[in-house]
C-alpha cells in the first residue's frame, strides 16, 4: 500500500516553462489536494477535487490547472511557470466519508530560475 | 477570521517540560480535530487526532478538545530535542482546514 505518490520529488524549471506534477493513491478516497508551501508557511489550498470530474479552486488558484479523470490521479498543471511558483507542492488526500485525517504525498520541490 | 487559528509561535521549552500548543476553529460544526507534525522540508505528519470531548492520551502525548469553547490543545510531556518540528491542527467540519502551525524548539 504505497499510500499517496508524488512525482517529481525535484523540479528546476526556466521562467516560462509548463510542467506537470503528477500525484496518485491507491486508497480509493474521493477527495483530493493540491497545496502549495513557501519557506516557514503554513499550507496553501491550491485546488482540491471530491471525486473523478470534479475540481474547484482553494485559496491560490492561478497559474495551476488541475484534471480529475480517475479516483487515483489528480496532477497539477503549470502552463507559464513564474519565479513566484517556487515552492515545495503537497498533494494530500482523504475519505470524505470517514472521519479520517489527509493522508500526504512526500512533496514535489520545485525551484522556477 | 480564519477557519483555523493558531499562534505562530516560535514556542521554546527546555528538555523534560511540557509543550503547549494551542488552536481555535471558527466551525461550530466541526467533527474531527487532528494533530500533524512537519518537520523542516518534509510532509506534515499525523501524531493525533480526537473526535470527542475531554482528552485524549498516547505516549507522551496528549489531546485536549473542548467543543463549547472551539478550542483544540496539543500537550507534549517530557519534550525532546527530536519534538522540534513545526506543529500543524486540522479541522474537519464542512471542509478540511489547517491552521498555519506552530514552531516548536526543544533546547536540551
Amino acid at each position: 500500500n504505497a499510500g499517496v505518490t508524488q512525482t517529481p520529488k525535484f523540479r528546476i524549471l526556466k521562467i516560462g516553462q509548463s510542467m506537470t506534477l503528477q500525484c496518485t493513491q491507491d486508497m480509493n478516497h474521493n477527495y483530493m489536494y493540491w497545496y502549495r508551501q513557501d519557506p516557514g508557511m503554513g499550507l496553501k489550498l491550491i485546488y482540491y477535487s471530491v471525486g473523478a470530474g470534479i475540481t474547484d479552486k482553494g485559496e491560490v488558484p492561478n497559474g495551476y490547472n488541475v484534471s480529475r479523470s480517475t479516483t487515483e490521479d489528480f496532477p497539477l498543471r503549470l502552463e507559464l511557470a513564474a519565479p513566484s511558483q517556487t515552492s515545495v507542492y503537497f498533494c494530500a488526500s482523504v475519505d470524505s466519508n470517514s472521519n479520517q485525517p489527509q493522508h500526504f504525498g512526500d512533496g514535489t520541490r520545485l525551484s522556477i530560475l | 477570521q480564519k477557519e483555523v487559528e493558531q499562534n505562530s509561535g516560535p514556542l521554546s521549552v527546555p528538555e523534560g517540560a511540557i509543550a503547549s500548543l494551542n488552536c481555535t476553529y471558527s466551525d461550530r460544526g466541526s467533527q474531527s480535530f487532528f494533530w500533524y507534525r512537519q518537520y523542516s522540508g518534509k510532509s506534515p505528519e499525523l501524531i493525533m487526532f480526537i473526535y470527542s470531548n475531554g482528552d485524549k492520551e498516547d505516549g507522551r502525548f496528549t489531546a485536549q478538545l473542548n467543543k463549547a469553547s472551539q478550542y483544540v490543545s496539543l500537550l507534549i510531556r517530557d519534550s525532546q530535542p527530536s519534538d522540534s518540528a513545526t506543529y500543524l491542527c486540522a479541522v474537519n467540519g464542512n471542509q478540511f482546514y489547517f491552521g498555519t502551525g506552530t514552531s516548536l524548539t526543544v533546547i536540551p
